[in-house]
């Protein structure tokens, strides 16, 4: 069965500091992953994408990780701003099917001044 | 530029009653759309998704039943509400050569 951890389940840091989250998956054969974030009552909006080859990829103060040979993933928020409290969500795609996403449950993240 | 729209963004419903949740795209054409449903810590539920008019596919038995009644229009609906119903209703859609979906901004169900 396909499945995406997450690690912590949440987070609180102060504002400027830098924090990462971990992403774990069983999901096989493996196509690509992404990061998403959601702001609290809205849609996910990507972050990151990152397919077999691509072992890191950043997007502003966001670098994702890959590590396709021991199925982990981080995602390192650097120098936190208020505006970067959401929840950080893991997504995996299957080769196989694609349309089918493997969703993890998610990292709160709460920044505080 | 792709939009996708939800509505409503709120609704609170007594258990018994029928629900209708519209989900809309602009920008595109022959979307592959999705319904799902989130669940207060847990990852998102895939519900429904669509490949073209009139295509539904199901992915868990439930209460819910899913409509395609235009290219990009999908609508979730049920003739009667249960209390296990309640959730953040997300619709999405996608090219139909790329896995990349796009979010909606959701709907929050309250059943009471």
């Amino acid at each position: 069965k396909n499945q995406v951890e997450q690690s912590p389940q949440s987070l609180i840091i102060l504002e400027g500091k830098n924090c990462t989250l971990q992403c774990n998956y069983t999901v096989s054969p493996f196509s690509n992953l992404r990061w998403y974030k959601q702001d609290t009552g809205r849609g996910p909006v990507s972050l990151t994408i990152m397919t077999f080859s691509e072992n890191t990829k950043s997007n502003g103060r966001y670098t994702a990780t890959l590590d396709a040979d021991t199925k982990q993933s981080s995602l390192h928020i650097t120098a936190s701003q208020l505006s970067d409290s959401a929840s950080y969500i893991c997504v995996v795609s299957a080769r196989s099917n694609d349309y089918k996403l493997s969703f993890g449950a998610g990292t709160t993240v709460t920044v505080r001044a | 530029s792709q939009t996708i729209h939800q509505w409503p963004a709120t609704l609170v419903q007594p258990v018994g009653s029928p629900l209708s949740l519209e989900c809309t795209v602009e920008g595109t054409s022959n979307p592959n759309l999705y319904w799902y449903r989130q669940a207060a810590g847990r990852g998102l539920q895939l519900l429904f998704y669509s490949v073209g008019i009139g295509q539904i596919s199901s992915e868990v038995p439930q209460n819910l039943s899913a409509s395609r009644p235009q290219d990009r229009q999908f609508i979730l609906s049920s003739k009667k509400l249960l209390l296990s119903d309640s959730g953040f209703y997300l619709c999405a859609w996608s090219r139909g050569d790329r896995n990349e979906q796009f979010f909606g901004p959701g709907t929050r169900l309250t059943v009471l």
